[in-house]
């Protein structure tokens, strides 16, 4: 298996740009986490999904962030509009139950906010 | 979930086993226990999980004693590419809600 794939693993953009961040889970995994790593921050979580379904969004920081799963193989983290406090680096991950262990992350996304 | 406490930092020696230690004083009866690893530039990577007593894989070893309030992750031997930022997380090992917590972590350098 490929892992979990992420795209763009870079992204800069200026203020007020819409931004859309995607991921690819391992296939058969029926959960999917968004997370954002910062200096200040560490690593936190922003939304999980089960089968498709949003479970938790508590950590998602504002409106201005959205993420969406139309289906067991694609999500999406879309930011409208952007702005310079998130620049960070999300993080996708995926797993098979619920369990603590055993989330695979992928590479990241970093993302530039200018 | 369980707060977890653990050194910030820590440095070591190539060959040396180094052992990070987690505090996790409020751990409930069905919480597991778990390690994660992440590289500069890399998303976190699953090291180990335990309950209780001992655990070892081909990476780590995990000790955990009788009354669960902490737990050490052993790496034996380590080499230049087990510098990483290590995580202790507690929760439920298998079903229910489970929040993932990642606390600052143990950021270990082994050094030449």
């Amino acid at each position: 298996d490929a892992g979990v794939i992420q795209s763009p693993r870079h992204e800069v953009t200026e203020m007020g740009q819409e931004v859309t961040l995607r991921c690819k889970p391992i296939s058969g995994h029926d959960y999917l986490f968004w997370y954002r790593q910062t200096m200040m921050r560490g690593l936190e979580l922003l939304i999980y999904f089960n089968n498709n379904v949003p479970i938790d969004d508590s950590g998602m920081p504002e409106d201005r962030f959205s993420a969406k799963m139309p289906n067991a193989s694609f999500s999406t983290l879309k930011i409208q509009p952007s702005e310079p406090r998130d620049s960070a680096v999300y993080f996708c991950a995926s797993s098979f139950g619920i369990a603590l262990g055993e989330q695979y992350f992928g590479p990241g996304t970093r993302l530039t906010v200018t | 979930l369980a707060k977890t406490t653990q050194p910030i930092s820590m440095d070591s020696y190539e060959g040396q086993e180094v052992n990070i230690t987690c505090s996790h004083n409020n751990i409930a009866t069905n919480d597991y226990i778990t390690w994660y690893q992440q590289f500069p530039s890399q998303g976190p990577r699953f090291i180990i999980q335990g309950y209780k007593t001992k655990v070892t894989n081909e990476v780590a070893s995990l000790f955990i004693p009788a009354d669960r309030k902490s737990s050490t992750l052993s790496l034996p031997r380590v080499s230049l590419s087990d510098t990483a930022v290590y995580y202790c997380l507690v929760g439920r090992g298998s079903g229910g809600y489970n929040k993932l917590i990642f606390g600052a972590g143990t950021r270990l350098a082994v050094h030449p």
